[in-house]
């Protein structure tokens, strides 16, 4: 079982549309949790944290279950410029913070 | 300064060649790290450097070979790659490498390597 697990996707959804993203992580000790963001060809850019009782920022509302290892990601009213890959990341526990990514989900939002 | 900055941004090296990549930060972070990239791949973890010292090898060939010269720079020395070796080259920065809820990385831009 791959450490931490995304659906690749692709979804495609239209402007205005909400669409959430789910992931699952096998390690029951991992210690914090994100959302990047990665633009085709460009370097990962972190979307926002996600903390145990649930965070928004704007559009962005980000959710940890830890019974059941689960982090998911809705985002609301999608915008053109939402289009990206979003990754899943978990620091697994250890020694030294070590950031574990999923394999991403496309998204794409058309008009 | 928010940024990582790497350069250079595109590399293209032939199997004979040494070259080096190199990343710099100014935002007093402790940890620094290499991470190789393969296309519609996740970032895959090759080193960490924690206070200058290389506190994780994941197990990388020898071919690569990492340097901290001080608290701000971070090299990666490459000699006798392989065309499979092509990648975008990422370098990230966190405070320092403990745990710390909510603190994720910032990444440098990439350089692109073509191995050939």
């Amino acid at each position: 079982r791959k450490e931490v697990e995304q659906d690749p996707g692709p979804f495609n959804v239209p402007e205005g549309a909400t669409v959430a993203f789910n992931c699952t992580y096998s390690n029951s000790a991992s210690q914090s949790f994100f959302w990047y963001r990665q633009d085709c060809r460009k370097e990962p850019k972190l979307l926002m944290s996600v903390y145990s009782s649930g965070n928004e920022d704007g559009r962005f509302t980000a959710q940890l279950n830890r019974a059941s290892q689960y982090i998911s990601l809705l985002i609301r009213d999608s915008k053109l410029s939402d289009s990206a890959t979003y990754l899943c990341v978990v620091n697994l526990p250890g020694t030294a913070s070590k950031l574990t990514f999923g394999t991403g989900t496309r998204l794409q939002v058309t008009l | 300064d928010t940024e990582v900055t790497q350069t250079p941004k595109h590399l293209v090296m032939g199997m004979t060649n040494k070259k080096s990549l190199k990343c710099e930060q100014h935002m007093g972070h402790r940890a620094m790290y290499w991470y190789k990239q393969k296309a519609k791949k996740p970032p895959e973890l090759m080193f960490v450097y924690s206070y200058e010292k290389l506190s994780i090898n994941e197990s990388v060939p020898s071919r690569f070979s990492p340097e901290c010269p001080n608290s701000s720079l971070l090299n990666l020395h490459l000699h006798a790659l392989q065309p499979e070796d092509s990648a975008l080259y990422l370098c990230a920065s966190s405070q320092d490498s403990f745990f710390r809820p909510g603190h994720g990385y910032t990444f440098g831009s990439g350089t692109r390597l073509t191995v050939v």
